[in-house]
């Protein structure tokens, strides 16, 4: 168990539909990074969140976002989905947008893994 | 772009070979290099990191790797391969501009095949 929990960890949805992906960071981790992984992109930094606020963009879609609440529980919310969304989206956390990622790197969780049909 | 290569896309091994996984990066100035191990539905686990100094890198599992700038490689090493270090392995950098300046960047990964 590296501390990070994600949930669900399996999900199948429709297209055309909207989904919530839950991830609970390790204790002390004011960071939060959502990832995608599919077999065409390999693995894309969607976003991150540190302590509440976004702190960066990657190449997330405008149908995608995300928060970070103040019990730093994150959520990513895909909208109107497409078969081309189906992936294994991981979140990952780090103890400060700098230090931590230097000192620790990452601490990923299993993943979700979204099917869109 | 910064960009992570990572120039096999599936290795096998026999079991107590040595192994090596290549990987190469395109950045300007001194990386922060990762190596990660993805087991079959699991997440990503960190094996090391360099940062700075010794260029020889000591992971878990008996892992290392050697920062080598001349030739901007991070190469994953292992003396003898045990059959349970069959994984996918992810070579990464932190990004330095844009949108993954602090973030890490990816490469596609090779897949270890370990044979009896």
């Amino acid at each position: 168990d590296s501390g990070v929990t994600q949930t669900p960890k399996h999900l199948i949805t429709a297209t055309g539909q909207r989904v919530t992906l839950r991830c609970s960071p390790r204790s002390g981790d004011l960071s939060v990074y959502w990832y995608q992984q599919s077999l065409d992109q390999g693995l894309q930094f969607l976003i991150q969140y540190y302590n509440g606020e976004e702190r960066a963009k990657g190449n997330i879609l405008e149908r995608f976002s995300a928060q970070q609440f103040p019990d730093l529980h994150s959520e990513l919310n895909l909208s109107s989905l497409e078969l081309g969304d189906s992936a294994l989206y991981f979140c990952a956390s780090s103890d400060s947008r700098d230090r931590g990622l230097r000192n620790y790197g990452y601490t990923f969780g299993s993943g979700t893994r979204l099917t869109v049909v | 772009a910064q960009s992570v290569t990572q120039p096999d896309i599936h290795i096998t091994v026999s079991e107590g070979a040595s192994l090596e996984l290549r990987c190469n990066y395109s950045y300007g100035a001194t990386p922060y290099l990762f190596w990660y191990v993805q087991s079959p539905g699991q997440g990503l686990q960190l094996l090391l990191k360099y940062f700075s100094g010794d260029t020889l890198v000591q992971g878990i599992k008996g892992f290392e790797a050697e920062f080598k700038r001349s030739q901007s490689s991070f190469n994953l090493r292992k003396p003898s391969v045990h059959w349970s270090d069959a994984a996918e392995y992810f070579c990464a950098v932190v990004g330095d501009y844009g949108g993954s300046q602090g973030n890490l960047i990816f490469g596609k990964g090779t897949k270890l095949s370990v044979k009896p």
